[in-house]
């Protein structure tokens, strides 16, 4: 069945530490994507990647950094953690680009 | 840029009546558009999506999209309580690659 995984589900960071979110799928797809949700705000795209080791800019990408080390995996790095990047992290991936397949989702606060 | 704005920001509707969703865009090059549905503490999930101008039904959800009026709808006949839910509306951006810009939402609650 398809899948797209992500860990950990949620995480509690303080201020200026560094948190890395993981994405794992199993679909085969080309596409990946990081977006963020916050109330009144939608889905809003941080970073995407459709080839293993090449990473885009999304809609709102400062203050994050994605890494794609295989076509299963995609991480997003916030090096710097702050206040206003507490938020849901939905992980999603793709055929082309087609409608994606989101994970569980990733619940952040940072303190 | 690409906007997508989506209303009404709520709705309340009876059990077993017909349910309006709409959305906009600002820009009539995006090829694709669609609809996902998201309960409460899950993820979104895709429910319908269309290329071109026209209409689309499967089941209980019509899609309607005119891209000269850079409009697009849903429409969700017979709602249910279990259709309450938040309705994202996407529109496809080609940049370097392809996503999706989604709207701000539509928190849909239906009332027996």
């Amino acid at each position: 069945e398809a899948a797209v995984t992500q860990s950990p589900r949620s995480k509690v960071a303080v201020t200026g530490g560094k948190v890395t979110l993981s994405c794992h799928q199993t679909n085969n797809h080309d596409y990946m994507y990081w977006y963020r949700q916050d109330t009144g705000h939608g889905l809003r795209l941080i970073h995407y990647s459709y080839v293993a080791d090449s990473t885009e800019k999304g809609d709102i990408p400062d203050g994050y950094k994605a890494s794609r080390p295989s076509q299963e995996n995609f991480s997003l790095i916030l090096e710097l953690a702050s206040l206003s990047q507490t938020a849901v992290y939905f992980c999603a991936s793709s055929e082309g680009g087609q409608a994606p397949l989101f994970g569980e989702g990733t619940r952040l606060s940072v303190l | 840029q690409q906007k997508v704005q989506q209303s009404p920001e709520s709705l309340i509707v009876p059990e077993g009546a017909m349910t309006s969703l709409n959305c906009t865009f600002s820009d009539s090059a995006s090829q694709y558009f669609a609809w996902y549905r998201q309960h409460s503490g899950k993820a979104p999930k895709a429910l319908m999506s269309i290329f071109s101008n026209g209409e689309k039904e499967e089941g209980r959800f019509t899609i309607h999209l005119n891209k000269a009026s850079l409009h697009f709808s849903l429409h969700i006949r017979d709602s249910q309580p279990s259709d309450s839910a938040l309705y994202l509306c996407a529109v496809s951006i080609t940049n370097s690659g392809t996503y999706q810009r989604f709207g701000t939402g539509t928190k849909l609650q239906v009332v027996p």
